[in-house]
């Protein structure tokens, strides 16, 4: 079947600090990745994506690639601000699994002054 | 277009009683997500509709649980007999058709049983 492991939470990094969250997944067969973030009292929000293996997903300094002989997609910036505070879920849509999304758990970052 | 829409945003009920909420999913998709969140956790699939047809439902959706997209466009999610347990965050996403493209979530529902 189809699931994602995430990194456990919470994260706490001081700003300009270098941030990985860790993404595993197991699917039926050839997925596509996601990152959404969740940022206080919003809504779940796209960050990136990647649909075929060694693709690199990128948005607003945030990288992930997607590497199949490991089956992961973590996540990573170079130098958080306050403002990347939130909750971070890895996700996976694999048609041959059906048509839903499979969310991780979610990992929470605070980014500290 | 300003994306999925949800309302009401919160709804607070007592135990037993009848709720209904609604999605308005972005005007050009045709697919139509249901998940619930619990604090802490990650959003659970609970139903999909491809334009009115209902596709796929979760183990985990009660008979108390229905889903509506009668015309292809706005969906209802009902719950019947409301338990404590139900209390969570209800979502819901939209996305096209084609294969590898993402959802679209709207702001969510919060639903508190008392």
């Amino acid at each position: 079947g189809n699931s994602v492991t995430q990194m456990e939470g919470p994260v706490t990094l001081s700003e300009e600090a270098f941030l990985t969250i860790n993404c595993t997944y197991t699917a039926t067969g050839y997925p596509s990745l996601f990152w959404y973030v969740q940022y206080p009292g919003e809504g779940l929000q796209l960050l990136l994506k990647a649909t075929k293996a060694d693709d690199k997903g990128s948005n607003k300094g945030f990288e992930a690639t997607y590497r199949k002989e490991t089956t992961s997609f973590h996540l990573e910036k170079g130098s958080v601000q306050v403002s990347d505070s939130a909750v971070y879920f890895c996700a996976l849509s694999d048609r041959a699994g059906g048509n839903q999304f499979y969310f991780g758990t979610g990992t929470s970052l605070t980014v500290i002054p | 277009d300003t994306g999925v829409s949800q309302d009401p945003r919160h709804k607070i009920t007592k135990r037993g009683q009848n709720v209904t909420f609604r999605c308005d999913p972005i005007s050009e998709h045709n697919r139509l997500y249901w998940y619930r969140q619990t604090l802490g956790q990650g959003p659970e699939f609970l139903t999909y509709f491809q334009n009115e047809a209902q596709l796929e439902k979760s183990r985990l959706l009660s008979d108390r649980f229905s889903a509506e997209r009668p015309k292809g466009s706005f969906s209802t999610l009902e719950i019947q007999r409301t338990e404590q347990g139900d209390s969570a965050m209800y979502l819901c996403a939209s996305s096209l058709e084609a294969v590898m493209t993402e959802a679209f979530f709207g702001q969510g529902t919060r639903l508190t049983v008392v």
